[in-house]
């Protein structure tokens, strides 16, 4: 059974960057029917995709947030990595990582870290 | 970009009844890639349905879901205490994953 465990700082000042790690294990990280991704949820709103990176490195973001957010793997420390840069308060929110298979919906999620934004 | 449009934004149901929410999506979906998620407060979305119409893993036959193009369906036949909660849909194309705006299924 996948399990995935966020980590991070908690607090970010504005125009900062923030970085977040998930670690996986209970599974590969490198198996080709495997996609990690990274969703948020503002308090009190709804889920947005940020970004999903394939084992080989290939990475796709949402629009929105595309000219901001980088993900990286690192199939060594069965980690990914997500770097959001420019930070303001509207991206304060509840950081999921999460797992999706062949049929591209996320079947395994992480507890979730809160990443808040103020000065 | 495509558009989930999820209705009502909150059902105030008992225990016991029929829940039908819905899931719309501003251009056709592909069947395959469109998803239910439960969320309760503090917890991480759960999967419910996945491809249309295929329950997850360890959850109940009273979930189903439904639906092709544009419309998808999710109903619980009969709702159990455990049932109130919040749903999202989700769909995956062209590279791209979106999530629907939720529905609250509260106790009336």
């Amino acid at each position: 059974q996948l399990q995935l465990q966020e980590s991070g700082p908690g607090l970010v000042k504005p125009s900062e960057t923030m970085s977040l790690t998930c670690t996986v294990s209970g599974g590969s990280i490198s198996s080709s029917t495997y996609y990690w991704g990274w969703i948020r949820q503002p308090p009190g709103k709804g889920l947005e995709w940020i970004g999903s990176i394939y084992y080989s490195g290939s990475a796709y973001y949402n629009p929105s947030l595309k000219s901001r957010v980088t993900i990286s793997v690192d199939t060594s420390k069965k980690q990914f990595s997500l770097k959001l840069n420019s930070v303001t308060a509207a991206d304060t929110a509840v950081y999921y990582c999460a797992h999706s298979g062949s049929f591209y919906g996320f079947d395994y999620w992480g507890q979730g870290t809160l990443v808040t934004v103020s000065s | 970009e495509i558009v989930l449009t999820q209705s009502p934004g909150t059902l105030s149901l008992s225990p016991g009844e029929r829940a039908t929410l819905s899931c719309r999506a501003s251009q056709s979906v592909s069947s395959s890639y469109l998803n239910w998620y439960q969320q309760k407060p503090g917890q991480a979305p759960r999967l419910l349905i996945y491809s249309t119409s295929s329950r997850a893993t360890g959850i109940p036959d009273r979930f189903s879901g439904s639906g092709s193009g544009t419309d998808f369906t999710l109903t619980i036949s009969r709702l159990e205490p455990e049932d109130f909660a919040v749903y999202y849909c989700q769909r995956y194309g062209s590279s791209s994953f979106t999530f629907g705006g939720g529905t609250k299924v509260e106790i009336k």
